[in-house]
């Protein structure tokens, strides 16, 4: 059974600081990885998808990492902002298809 | 191209009513997913749906809930006599086969 790991449960920062958001799954079978955004009361935002076959992946001031091997993903934000501020999901298909498995989420507020 | 649409966005239903959720998938996407996001919890799989055919309806509860994918029309969760623990966000996902997921806005139930 996969299970998704995501630390720290919550973090806060000033404006401006570089962050990386840690995930870990016990099952490395996977196809790919996927990082979320949701904000108070909203839907999921998909940020970044890296295939199992990829490395990593960017987009603008965020960079995800895939390791498969050692079941971990970390989300690096650069020059965080205000509006950064947000839960972050880290999801992961299983089953031999796409079942996802969410993570518990990390929580980040970026004061300004 | 129109993303993943959910409707009602609101729902509130009195304790033993019916609760029916639908979600259009995206245009050319045949797989449907709906999770459950409990208060203050993270998302949890439910249901994973091809047209006509449940593949994996391990995350949902045995009695009170059903989910269709149609040949035709959204796909349909329906909850049956509700209680007060079934209040949550329920959102929809769909992918073309092994692709992304696509979540929708959500519907959040509230049960008085």
């Amino acid at each position: 059974k996969q299970e998704v790991t995501q630390i720290p449960a919550a973090l806060s920062v000033p404006e401006g600081e570089n962050l990386v958001l840690n995930c870990s799954f016990t099952d490395s079978a996977i196809y790919n990885l996927q990082w979320f955004r949701q904000d108070p009361g909203k839907g999921l935002t998909s940020l970044l998808l890296i295939q199992s076959s990829q490395r990593e992946q960017t987009s603008g001031r965020l960079n995800a990492s895939l390791d498969k091997s050692s079941g971990r993903s970390t989300l690096y934000i650069a020059a965080s902002q205000p509006g950064d501020s947000a839960t972050y999901l880290c999801a992961v298909p299983s089953g031999g298809y796409q079942k996802v498995t969410f993570g518990t989420g990390t929580k980040l507020q970026v004061i300004p | 191209n129109a993303g993943v649409m959910q409707n009602p966005r609101h729902l509130v239903r009195r304790r033993g009513q019916e609760a029916r959720l639908r979600c259009s998938p995206m245009k050319g996407h045949s797989h449907v997913y709906w999770y459950r996001q409990l208060p203050e919890e993270g998302l949890k799989f439910m249901v994973y749906l091809q047209k006509e055919n449940i593949i994996d309806e391990s995350g949902m509860p045995k009695e009170r809930f059903s989910a269709e994918f149609p040949k035709e029309g959204p796909s349909i969760l329906r909850i049956q006599q509700v209680v007060r623990g079934d209040s949550a966000a329920y959102f929809c996902a769909s992918s073309p086969m092994m692709g992304e997921q696509f979540f929708g806005p959500g519907t959040r139930l509230t049960v008085l």
